[in-house]
C-alpha cells in the first residue's frame, strides 16, 4: 500500500509560468516532507523540505505547502524554467515509526517548454 | 568536498550470481542508506547502516545484506540474484544517525539476465 501519492506521472508547463507538483499521503504520523529532484543519470538532489508543524517554506522560486488535514503538499516553481525539468520526488519521514528512513512518491516528470 | 560516491555505476549479472555495491558516504557523514529504484518507481527504502550497524531495515528479503565500515563507508551485497532485482540501487548518506535530508550518490544500474 502507497503512503505516499503522486498521482500525476508528468506535467508539461510553459516556461516562465508556476509549475504546480502535487504529493498526497496516508500516514499521519509523517513528520517531516521533503521534494527531490532527479535528472537522468544522476541520483536525486534535495530539493527544499517542510515540518509537520509548519504549513509554508520558501527557497527562492520553490515554495513548498502542506495542508495537514488534507494529507496533501504541493510544490510550487515559480517562474519554471527550462532547466528545472527533472523527475520530482516528494518524500516523507516516519520519525516514529521508522527511525528515519525516507518514503518516496513514484515521481512526477516535469518538462519546462521554452 | 566529494559528494557521495558509488561503485560500480554499471553492471551485469545473471540469475543466481551474487552482487557487491560499495558507497562512500560525503565527508562529514557517518550514516549510509541503502535505496532501491525500479523503473517507473520511487526510491524504496533497503537499510540504514549507523555505527556499523543495521539500524533499520525496511522489506526486503534476507538476501539482500549489508556491511558499514570504520570510515563509515558501506556496501550492499545481494545473494541469489532474481531477474527482479534489476534496478538503480542508490546509496545516500546523512549526518547523526537520523534520514532529514539525505544526500545521494548517482547509483549502480544493476541488470540481471
Amino acid at each position: 500500500d502507497q503512503q505516499v501519492k503522486q498521482n500525476s506521472p508528468s506535467l508539461s508547463v510553459q516556461e516562465g509560468r508556476i509549475s504546480i507538483l502535487n504529493c498526497d499521503y496516508t500516514n499521519s504520523m509523517f513528520d517531516y516532507f521533503l521534494w527531490y529532484k532527479k535528472y537522468p543519470a544522476e541520483g536525486p538532489t534535495f530539493l527544499i523540505s517542510i515540518s509537520s508543524i509548519k504549513d509554508k517554506n520558501e527557497d527562492g522560486r520553490f515554495t513548498v505547502f502542506l495542508n495537514k488535514s488534507a494529507k496533501h503538499l504541493s510544490l510550487h516553481i515559480v517562474p519554471s524554467q527550462p532547466g528545472d525539468s527533472a523527475v520530482y520526488f516528494c518524500a516523507a519521514r516516519d520519525f516514529e515509526g521508522s527511525q528515519g528512513n525516507l518514503i518516496f512518491g513514484k515521481g512526477t516528470k516535469l518538462s519546462v517548454k521554452p | 568536498d566529494a559528494g557521495v560516491t558509488q561503485s560500480p555505476t554499471h553492471l551485469i549479472k545473471t540469475r543466481g550470481q551474487q552482487v557487491t555495491l560499495r558507497c562512500s558516504p560525503k565527508s562529514g557523514h557517518d550514516t549510509v542508506s541503502w535505496y532501491q529504484q525500479a523503473l517507473g518507481q520511487g526510491p524504496q527504502f533497503i537499510f540504514q547502516y549507523y555505527e556499523e550497524e543495521e539500524r533499520q531495515r525496511g522489506n526486503f528479503p534476507d538476501r539482500f545484506s549489508g556491511h558499514q565500515f570504520p570510515n563509515y563507508s558501506s556496501e550492499l551485497n545481494v545473494n541469489a540474484l532474481l531477474l527482479g532485482d534489476s534496478a538503480l540501487y542508490l546509496c545516500a548518506s546523512s549526518p547523526g544517525g537520523a534520514a532529514g535530508e539525505l544526500f545521494f550518490g548517482e547509483g549502480s544500474r544493476l541488470t540481471v539476465l
